[in-house]
């Protein structure tokens, strides 16, 4: 049972479009919400997180917008770069241990 | 700054054999993961431990160990590989939080194929 549902798999946007990614999440229990980055041959890394008790969050060019009551987050890129390129994955967890559930990644590629 | 360092990168096994990956982070972090990455599945825990000397299982234990003898090391073990073992695997650690929401720092990864 996949309890966080992202998407879409991937996705192509031109130089200084919007890369909008969704994601969905079952678990009510949940109370912290990132995003991380993934570059091919890397590990993840943290881009963006937000909390269940904010509507939006926004560092940079990055936003989360979240939606409580529909149980959805969603990652908005703004005027995205192809160094922006890479596999994004939203991501769930709960408790102390913050252990985290992930979504099934996002390809983004961004054309000049 | 080394953060997270995972050995091997790469490693090809024979079904049946054993091997361990080793995780070792420089932050002092009271927290480590195991996750393993395959296409269209994202990351999924396989153990994890919340201090030196515990353990606890995530998502898809079946088929591995795990020790934690020093707060700085998180072994992952492969007692009989197998094909389904063909993976991505990757290291996190954490500190220890009040609350959910501590930032993971992943490794590179350890590419492992079993034949």
């Amino acid at each position: 049972q996949q309890q966080v549902k992202q998407s879409p798999q991937s996705l192509i946007v031109q130089k200084g479009g919007i890369s909008i990614i969704n994601c969905a999440y079952e678990n009510t229990a949940f109370d912290y919400f990132p995003w991380y980055q993934q570059f091919p041959g890397k590990g993840p890394a943290l881009l963006i997180a937000i909390r269940p008790d904010v509507s939006e969050k926004k560092e940079g060019r990055f936003t989360i917008s979240f939606n409580k009551s529909a149980k959805q987050f969603s990652l908005h890129i703004m005027d995205s770069q192809p160094g922006d390129s890479a596999t994004y994955f939203c991501a769930a967890s709960y408790g102390t241990a913050s252990k985290l559930t992930f979504g099934t990644g996002t390809r983004l590629q961004v054309t000049l | 700054n080394a953060g997270v360092t995972q050995t091997p990168k790469f490693r090809v096994l024979k079904t049946g054999q054993s091997m361990t990956l080793l995780c070792a982070q420089d932050m002092n972090h009271e927290y480590m993961y195991w996750y393993r990455q395959d296409p269209g599945m994202g990351l999924r825990l396989i153990h994890y431990s919340v201090g030196e000397g515990t353990t606890a299982k995530g998502e898809v234990p079946d088929g591995y160990n795990v020790s934690r003898l020093k707060k700085q090391n998180f072994l992952l073990g492969l007692e009989s590989a197998a094909p389904s073992q063909t993976s991505v695997y990757f290291c996190a650690s954490s500190y220890r939080g009040r609350n959910s929401g501590n930032t993971i720092y992943f490794g590179e990864g350890s590419w492992l194929t079993v034949v």
